[in-house]
């Protein structure tokens, strides 16, 4: 069975471009997160979709928002994109909830300039 | 909300020694612990995880213990291997009121296993 994927892998953006990450979850999961990764601050819960609605969100800016597709792939975007926002985006999928084991994708890497 | 902090930070051993990663978490409901595994420029893998209803969870040289009444839990790695050398993170979810299940990680331990 095929793992998560994520594209593009890498990006590099400018201060106050926005930008979209795409994730495709494990055939049959329902349930999209997604984590930001810093070497700051760590692994962030960001928010979760289940259903193609958002059903929780972790402490984040409103410039930070997704969806969900009814096929379960799943999008973020991030828009105004400043410097603090270079981070590893990293898309977790899961068969129904997000207490169900979480496997991971392999990231996107977001450069800020 | 849930607080999970992991130590040591880094811990280096010798090839065929043991390693314990310790975590701690602050609330009591949380009832799901995961393992992960990062290796440079890829995604964290889960390599073991628990369940508020068991103690302890055994997978070849990876074994996982959780004290519910102390909220902690600990990874122990036996004969570590340079291929064990990695990024590992504990975390804990749990049904948080309104926020239900997302993983709550600690800051991670590098682990370095010398040859």
């Amino acid at each position: 069975k095929a793992g998560v994927t994520q594209t593009p892998r890498y990006l590099i953006k400018t201060r106050g471009q926005q930008v979209t990450l795409s994730c495709s979850p494990i055939s049959g999961h329902r349930s999209v997160s997604w984590y930001q990764q810093t070497p700051g601050q760590g692994l962030q819960f960001l928010f979760e979709y289940f259903s193609e609605t958002q059903r929780n969100k972790g402490n984040f800016p409103g410039r930070f928002s997704g969806r969900q597709f009814s096929n379960s792939r799943s999008e973020m975007n991030v828009s105004t994109l400043e410097l603090g926002d270079s981070a590893l985006y990293l898309c977790a999928s899961s068969l129904k909830r997000s207490t169900d084991t979480q496997y991971f994708g392999p990231g996107t890497r977001l450069t800020v300039l | 909300g849930e607080n999970v902090e992991q130590h040591p930070s880094t811990l280096s051993v010798q090839e065929g020694d043991s390693a314990v990663i310790k975590c701690t978490y602050s609330d009591s409901a949380s009832n799901y612990f995961p393992w992960y595994k990062q290796e440079l420029g890829k995604g964290p893998q889960l390599i073991i995880d628990i369940r508020s209803n068991v103690g302890e969870k055994k997978d070849q040289r990876i074994a996982v213990t959780l004290n519910k009444t102390a909220k902690h839990f600990s990874l122990h790695i036996t004969e570590t291997q340079p291929e064990d050398s990695a990024v590992y993170f504990c975390a804990a979810s749990g049904d948080y009121g309104g926020s239900q299940g997302n993983l709550i990680f600690g800051k991670g331990t590098k682990l370095s296993v010398k040859p």
